[in-house]
């Protein structure tokens, strides 16, 4: 079966530090992969979408990027705060999107 | 404000009750879908819409019923809740076409006694 698989470990870093969160997947390669963030009580909300053919997309601190060779799609949030503190879920289309179970992401200032 | 709403936030039901969980989206999306959450697990798919009048399973379609009423809403019925169906429920509309990304709702935290 088609899995998609973040790290569970919640990622601790510090104020204006650049957290990397890692998103792998199984068998083929989706046409796309997106990011979402997750604050408590609440629904995802979209952040950005990166295609197959690109290798890497960014949108003012965030950057993603897509390895069809290594099946793996990184996300940076640089220079980060407090405010940033949040799950992150990678989805891969497949069809319709497949989750990952997400990463909490904790800055401390 | 343009997005998804869902009803209700919050419900408790005992074992073998039914119920209805709402969506309504104003975005003009042609795509609606049903999500649980559960602690460590990713969402999971229960049922979509790919657009009025088509419904489809997802993952885990057992024990759920869909209706798409009309292009704005898109209803979850449990016919006999399980303790096994507590979970967040989310519900999320979206663009037919590739890259963009799904809006949701703020959820229903559903708990089956």
């Amino acid at each position: 079966s088609q899995k998609i698989e973040q790290n569970s470990e919640a990622l601790n870093i510090q104020e204006g530090k650049t957290a990397t969160l890692t998103c792998n997947y199984t068998n083929y390669s989706p046409a796309y992969l997106q990011w979402y963030r997750q604050d408590p009580g609440r629904g995802p909300v979209f952040l950005l979408l990166i295609r197959e053919n690109e290798k890497e997309k960014r949108k003012e601190r965030l950057k993603v990027t897509f390895d069809t060779t290594l099946k793996q799609s990184l996300f940076h949030i640089t220079a980060s705060q407090p405010a940033d503190s949040a799950t992150y879920l990678c989805a891969r289309s497949w069809g319709k999107l497949q989750f990952g179970a997400g990463t909490q992401v904790v800055v401390t200032p | 404000n343009a997005g998804v709403t869902q009803t209700p936030k919050f419900q408790v039901l005992k074992t073998g009750q039914s119920m209805t969980l709402q969506c309504a989206q104003d975005m003009n999306h042609n795509s609606m879908y049903w999500y649980r959450q559960d602690p460590g697990m990713g969402l999971r798919l229960i049922y979509y819409s790919a657009s009025e009048g088509t419904t489809d399973k997802g993952e885990v379609p057992n024990g759920y019923n869909v209706s798409r009423l009309n292009k704005r809403e898109f209803s979850l019925r449990l016919e006999s809740a399980a303790p096994s169906q507590t979970s967040v429920y989310f519900c999320a509309s979206s663009e037919v076409l590739a890259g963009r990304g799904y809006t949701f709702g703020s959820g229903t935290r559903l708990t089956v006694v």
